[in-house]
C-alpha cells in the first residue's frame, strides 16, 4: 500500500521556467512533509519541509504548497536550473514519529 | 551543514559472506539513525530504526537476524548483512536525525552492495 505517491515518474522543463512536482498521500494523519533531491548513487539531500499547520513554505527558489483537504503537496522550483536535474522524493511523517514514508520519486530533467 | 558519511561506498562480496556497513554523523550527535534500502527505480524503503544504547526497531518483513544493527555511540551505527545472497544486492542508505532539529533526517551517500 503506497501511502505517498508521485504519479509522474519523469518531468522535463526548460531552463528558466518553473518546475512543478506533485505528491499525493492517503494517510490523513501525516502532519509533516519533506522534499528530498537525489542524484544517482548518492543519498537524498534535504530540500524543504512543511508542517501541516501551514499551507506554504518558501526557501529561495523552492516553494512547497500543502493542500490538506486534497491530501496533495507540490514543490515549485523557479527559475529551474540545469543543476536541478535529479530525482525528487517527497516524504511524510506522522504525529512526531520519526519514520519517513517516501514517494516513488520523480525524475526532473532541465533542458538547457 | 549536517554531514553523514557511509563506508564503504560500494562492496562486492561472495554469497554466504557477511558485510558490515558503517554510518557516521560527522558534525552532530544522533541518538536515532535509520537504515533504508533502495532497489533500482524504486522508492526508499525503511528497514529499521537504530537507537543509541538500545535494540533497533525493524519494519515488518525485515529479518532482524539477517540485518544486524548496532548503534554503539551517538555518532555511529552499523548494519551487518549476514550470510548475504544475491537478492540482498541493493543500495543501502542510512540517515541520522540531528538532535534539536525535529523531523529532518540527513542522509549518507549510500552503499552499493553487490552479492555474487
Amino acid at each position: 500500500d503506497q501511502q505517498v505517491k508521485q504519479n509522474s515518474p519523469s518531468l522535463s522543463v526548460q531552463e528558466g521556467r518553473i518546475s512543478i512536482l506533485n505528491c499525493d498521500y492517503t494517510n490523513s494523519m501525516f502532519d509533516y512533509f519533506l522534499w528530498y533531491k537525489k542524484y544517482p548513487a548518492e543519498g537524498p539531500t534535504f530540500l524543504i519541509s512543511i508542517s501541516s499547520i501551514k499551507d506554504k513554505n518558501e526557501d529561495g527558489r523552492f516553494t512547497v504548497f500543502l493542500n490538506k483537504s486534497a491530501k496533495h503537496l507540490s514543490l515549485h522550483i523557479v527559475p529551474s536550473q540545469p543543476g536541478d536535474s535529479a530525482v525528487y522524493f517527497c516524504a511524510a511523517s506522522l504525529g512526531g514519529n520519526e519514520k519517513l514514508t517516501f514517494g516513488t520519486g520523480t525524475r526532473l530533467t532541465i533542458i538547457p | 551543514g549536517a554531514v553523514v558519511s557511509q563506508h564503504p561506498s560500494r562492496v562486492i562480496c561472495k554469497s554466504g559472506t557477511s558485510v558490515k556497513i558503517e554510518c557516521r554523523s560527522l558534525d552532530f550527535q544522533a541518538t536515532t539513525m535509520f537504515w533504508y534500502r533502495q532497489f533500482p527505480k524504486q522508492s526508499l524503503m525503511l528497514m529499521a530504526t537504530s537507537n543509541e544504547g538500545s535494540k533497533a526497531t525493524y519494519e515488518q518483513g525485515v529479518e532482524k537476524d539477517k540485518f544486524l544493527i548496532n548503534h554503539a555511540s551517538l555518532t555511529l551505527s552499523t548494519l551487518t548483512v549476514t550470510s548475504a545472497h544475491p537478492e540482498d544486492s541493493s543500495f543501502y542508505i542510512c540517515s541520522a536525525r540531528r538532535e534539536g532539529y525535529t523531523d529532518t533526517q540527513y542522509f549518507g551517500p549510500g552503499t552499493r552492495l553487490t552479492v555474487l
